[in-house]
Order: structure tokens, then C-alpha cells, then sequence
């Protein structure tokens, strides 16, 4: 019954690899996010995507590349990691009418 | 430039009352929310203020003075679990919302 799912929940690779993570929302919420958080707890909005469209697009490297398949779905592939990338990453959803976000349970990224 | 400053560490003593403030520049407004995150966890929503005054939501309330750009959440008869990070947020407009940097809150027994 989890409203925002992200996977995996940790994540330990090797710099330069390429990776994935996946985000499903089954509220029905019409907006998805990525938010990364640093080590300072600082969050800090990535990307966003409402009904499959992409409309927030922070200064992120391009090696940072985010897909929305569905409105349901929004997942987000990193290229050639680098050590700064460890963060934990926060996959969201708003909806039309609703206050708040509904925040995945975040992957932890380490990169070595 | 676009900022939100809240303390960063508050303590109190369990069965107290704490307030955590929040002031804003933001050079969009649409409301101001509040999040709760414990060690490990997710961001949890609290409370949303559109508009000027207070809101209440069990021992959690909120209060928003846009004249100001001052807000803040008050949070009564502390228990143990409280203790977590909150962190004030802004609807810029847009979709987007801006976090600020979060005050971890301590409970003592």
C-alpha cells in the first residue's frame, strides 16, 4: 500500500558506473519529483515532471537524465558517477488540489 | 537570490512547548509548509499556510505572517518521538517548492 516507492533503497557503486533509480505513485498525483539531499540534510529540488512533461529542470550536470514514462512513474539515470553524487536521493508527488508532497522512502547513493 | 532561514538546532524538555521559526525570501509566494524527517526517514508533510494566521492539526499548529515572511510551527506537549529535523518550505509557484535547511529538534526526558 506504499503511496510513493522508490527502489533500490541503498545503492553502493564504483565511480564512472551508470546508474538507475526507479520511482512509482499510486495516489494518483499528476506531479513527480526528484529532490537530493546532501549530507547537511539540505534538500534541493532536481527535476520535475507534471502529466509526463518535464517543467522543472535545476542546475543539474547533464549527466543526470530523468524519464517519466507515465505519470505514475518517474525514474532518473545517472551516467559516470562521481564521488560528489553521494547523496540520498527523494523521489515526490503533489496533486491537483492537495497540499504537501508524499515523499518516497529515498535512496541512499554511495559512490566509491 | 531565494532564501529560508530557520535555526539550526532547538532542545526541550518533554511535555514543554517549542516553537520553530522560519523567515523567507522568496521571490515567488503561495504557501508555506512544514515537514517532519526523522534520522533515516522521509520527509513527512505537516501543515500548509496559504494564508495569514494560525492553523492547528492535533499538537502541531502553524502560523503564517506573509507581511513578515515570517512563519512558524509550534509544537505542544513535546514526547520523545518528536525529536526529528523540520524543515519550513515555500511554494514559489511553478511546481516548485524551495526547502529550507532544517532545525533538529532534541527532546530531552
Amino acid at each position: 500500500d506504499t503511496a510513493v516507492s522508490q527502489t533500490p533503497k541503498y545503492l553502493v557503486t564504483q565511480m564512472g558506473n551508470d546508474k538507475s533509480i526507479k520511482c512509482e505513485q499510486n495516489l494518483g498525483h499528476d506531479t513527480m519529483y526528484w529532490y537530493k539531499q546532501d549530507s547537511k540534510k539540505f534538500l534541493k529540488i532536481m527535476f520535475s515532471y507534471n502529466n509526463k512533461e518535464l517543467i522543472i529542470n535545476e542546475t543539474v550536470p547533464n549527466r543526470f537524465s530523468p524519464k517519466s514514462p507515465d505519470k505514475a512513474h518517474l525514474n532518473l539515470h545517472i551516467n559516470s558517477l562521481e564521488l560528489g553524487d553521494s547523496a540520498v536521493y527523494f523521489c515526490a508527488s503533489s496533486g491537483t488540489g492537495t497540499y504537501g508532497y508524499t515523499f518516497g522512502s529515498g535512496t541512499r547513493l554511495t559512490v566509491v | 537570490g531565494q532564501s529560508l532561514e530557520q535555526p539550526s538546532e532547538v532542545t526541550a524538555v518533554e511535555g514543554a512547548i517549542v516553537q520553530i521559526n522560519c523567515t523567507y525570501q522568496t521571490s515567488g509566494f503561495y504557501g508555506l509548509s512544514w515537514y517532519q524527517q526523522h534520522d533515516g526517514g522521509a520527509p513527512t508533510f505537516l501543515s500548509y499556510n496559504a494564508l495569514d494566521g494560525l492553523e492547528e492539526t492535533g499538537r502541531f499548529s502553524s502560523f503564517l505572517s506573509r507581511s513578515d515572511s515570517y512563519g512558524y510551527l509550534l509544537l505542544q506537549e513535546l514526547q520523545m518521538k518528536d525529536s526529528a529535523s523540520y524543515f519550513c518550505a515555500v511554494s514559489t509557484g511553478g511546481f516548485k517548492t524551495i526547502f529550507g535547511a532544517g532545525t533538529r529538534l532534541f527532546v530531552k526526558a
